[in-house]
Formats: C-alpha cells, sequence, structure tokens
C-alpha cells in the first residue's frame, strides 16, 4: 500500500469555523490532490499540486484553499466552512508530469467532514 | 465535462459476467478505472492509453475505442470481492488530472 495518510479522519464543525485538513505521503511523489466524495456525485478534484509550491484549481475550488510547503504534505482549508462543504475528503497522490499519462493515483483512508 | 458511465448498478451472481462502460463527450489522452468498497478509499485498476497500450490488474480487461472516446470494463466469472463501486476517471489534458463518472455499482451475490 501507498503511504497516505490523512488527518484528522473524522472532523465535525460549525457554519463560519475554519477548518484544516492534512494529507501525508512518505512515497515522494510530484503530484497531489484532494477530491470530494458526496452522494450521486462520484470523485470531484478541488485543487492539486505538481510541485512544492506549485498548485491548481480543479473543478469545484470554490471556497477551498491549498498549500504544499513540502513534498510530502499538502494542506486543504476550508476558510469559512458551510454546510455545503459537509463530505468525505480524499487525497490522492502520483508520480505524474507532463504528458505522462500512465499514471495512477493511490487514495488516502479519507477524512469524514461534518459541518453543522 | 463528467464522463458518463452505465449502468447506473448491476447485480449479479457469483461466476456471472459484467460490463461497465465509460463514455466521454470530449477526446481522451486516456482512461482509469477504480474500484471502491463502502467506507474504504478507491483502489487503482487499470490505464488505457492511446495507442492501445494498458497497464494494470491482470485479472480485470478493458478496452478503449479513441474514435467513440468510450471505454469498457469486463468482469468475467465475477467473484464476491468484485462488489463494490466502479469509476472510470478520464484525463483530457494530458496534465496528470483525471475526471471522474458518477459511477457504477456492482453487487455479486453468492
Amino acid at each position: 500500500d501507498a503511504g497516505i495518510t490523512q488527518s484528522p479522519r473524522h472532523k465535525v464543525t460549525e457554519t463560519g469555523t475554519p477548518v484544516t485538513l492534512r494529507c501525508h505521503q512518505t512515497e515522494n511523489h510530484r503530484y497531489m490532490y484532494w477530491y470530494r466524495q458526496d452522494p450521486g456525485h462520484g470523485l470531484r478534484l478541488i485543487h492539486y499540486s505538481y510541485g512544492v509550491k506549485d498548485t491548481d484549481k480543479g473543478e469545484v475550488s470554490d471556497g477551498y484553499s491549498v498549500s504544499r510547503s513540502k513534498t510530502e504534505d499538502f494542506l486543504l482549508t476550508l476558510e469559512s466552512a458551510t454546510s455545503s462543504q459537509t463530505s468525505v475528503y480524499f487525497c490522492a497522490i502520483s508520480e505524474g508530469g507532463s504528458g505522462r499519462m500512465d499514471y495512477e493515483q493511490y487514495f488516502g483512508p479519507g477524512t469524514r467532514l461534518t459541518v453543522t | 465535462q463528467q464522463p458518463v458511465q452505465s449502468p447506473q448498478a448491476v447485480i449479479l451472481r457469483e461466476g456471472e459476467d459484467a460490463v461497465i462502460n465509460c463514455s466521454s463527450s470530449k477526446a481522451l489522452y486516456s482512461v482509469h478505472w477504480y474500484r471502491q468498497k463502502h467506507g474504504e478509499a478507491p483502489i487503482f485498476l487499470m490505464i488505457l492509453l492511446k495507442g492501445g497500450e494498458q497497464k494494470g490488474h491482470d485479472k480485470i480487461s478493458a478496452s478503449f475505442n479513441e474514435k467513440k472516446q468510450q471505454s469498457s470494463l469486463y468482469l468475467t466469472a465475477s467473484q464476491l470481492s468484485y462488489s463494490g463501486t466502479y469509476f472510470c476517471g478520464t484525463d483530457y489534458s494530458g496534465y496528470s488530472t483525471l475526471t471522474f463518472g458518477k459511477g457504477t455499482m456492482l453487487l455479486v451475490s453468492p
């Protein structure tokens, strides 16, 4: 199994509070991703990183920010949590790169976030 | 431009076969397949690349029709362990990001 951990694994927070989720990898993979998973929607990309301090938006990035100051850590921040951000959040990693298509993604165990 | 998966759900008896389809309206660089069991993380199954190259699970087969931008996952002689939700992920950019379909739920019963 790829070495990916997420913390916390479960969190309940109130509307309007800031929340930070952490993804940590021990594989030294270049790419890291944050997805959210909701019933009926599958996995939707929030943000991704293609290197230290290099990040870009995914399809559902509004209300989220990310940071990557070290290869092994990728943080997802909800600046002011809303009930619509209640979801399961998955981090993933891959060895991907420009022009390279044969990169499988390995997923972390997920974080279940509830915003009340 | 989320890819469209069909069917939405399949119920099989152990030993039966199933086909899951993934269709895109845009040109693809590659198609990836993942399986997720309830309460767990998705796991990688296969990658299909333009030009016919494949990489992945040795007990699961798949096809990629580049002209139609469609991929199919073939599950033969299904086992109880095949139960779960199957997702296809499509790479439209060639820059290592995937757009996933909504998933196909597969239930294999004894």
